[in-house]
C-alpha cells in the first residue's frame, strides 16, 4: 500500500459524458501528478500539481482538466468523453518537486 | 528533454535464471533513472531509484540497476527469478531538479517459466 488512494476504482460511462476522479497523497506529500495508461499509448504523464499550483503538463487533452485543493487532495475532470479515454488513470504523489513518485491504485475508466 | 527506451517488450525466463531488463535512456541534464514494477490490477511500485550517488542500485525484491553514463544505460537485474516476479516492469527518466516531468518507458512484461 503506497498510501495514494484514489477513487472510484472502476468507471464505466457513455460517450459524451462528464466523469471526476479524485485522488488523496500520501500524508505530507504537497506534489501530485496524473498518469493515463493505455494499451496503444502506454504510460503518459497527464499533469502535475504543486501545493495547490499547476506545475508541469504533458499530454493532457483539452477537455481534461485538473485541480488540486487546499487540503491536497486532486481531481482530474474528464468531460465530452470518447471511446479512446477508456484507460487506467493513475495517481502518483511525492513530498515536492523532484523526489520519488508514489502511485496510487489506479481507476478504470471504460466508456462505451 | 527526457526519454527512455526499454529494449524487448517481452522477456521469458526460467526460474532461478538470471533477469536482464534493458534500459536506455536522452536527457540533456542529469538524469535521475526509475524502475517500477506493475502487478496486474495494481498500481506502480517503486522498484529503486538512481539520484547521482552510487552507479549501482540495490532494490527491493532482490533486484539491482547499474548506471553506465557512457552507454547511457540502466539495466535492471535479478541474479535468480523467482515465480512471483512476473510482472511488467517500467523504467523512467526524470530531470534532476525543477520540473519533475517523468517520462516512462513502453514496459517489459516479464514472464516466469517453471
Amino acid at each position: 500500500d503506497s498510501g495514494v488512494t484514489q477513487t472510484p476504482k472502476h468507471l464505466i460511462t457513455a460517450t459524451g459524458q462528464r466523469v471526476t476522479l479524485r485522488c488523496s497523497p500520501r500524508s505530507g506529500d504537497l506534489s501530485v501528478y496524473w498518469y493515463q495508461q493505455s494499451l496503444d499509448q502506454g504510460l503518459q504523464f497527464l499533469i502535475h500539481y504543486y501545493n495547490g499550483e499547476e506545475r508541469a503538463k504533458g499530454n493532457i487533452l483539452e477537455r481534461f482538466s485538473a485541480q488540486q485543493f487546499p487540503d491536497l487532495h486532486s481531481e482530474l475532470n474528464l468531460s465530452s468523453l470518447e471511446l479512446g479515454d477508456s484507460a487506467l488513470y493513475f495517481c502518483a504523489s511525492s513530498v515536492g518537486v523532484a523526489d520519488t513518485q508514489y502511485f496510487g491504485p489506479g481507476t478504470r475508466l471504460t466508456v462505451l | 528533454a527526457q526519454s527512455v527506451t526499454q529494449l524487448g517488450s517481452h522477456v521469458s525466463v526460467s526460474e532461478g535464471a538470471l533477469v536482464l531488463l534493458r534500459c536506455n535512456y536522452s536527457s540533456s541534464v542529469p538524469p535521475y533513472l526509475f524502475w517500477y514494477v506493475q502487478y496486474p490490477n495494481q498500481g506502480l511500485q517503486l522498484l529503486l531509484k538512481y539520484t547521482s550517488a552510487a552507479t549501482l542500485v540495490k532494490g527491493i525484491n532482490g533486484f539491482e540497476a547499474e548506471f553506465k553514463k557512457s552507454e547511457t544505460s540502466f539495466h535492471l537485474t535479478k541474479p535468480s527469478a523467482h515465480m512471483s516476479d512476473a510482472a511488467e516492469y517500467f523504467c523512467a527518466v526524470s530531470g534532476a531538479l525543477g520540473n519533475n516531468d517523468m517520462r516512462f518507458g513502453a514496459g517489459t512484461r516479464l514472464t516466469v517459466k517453471p
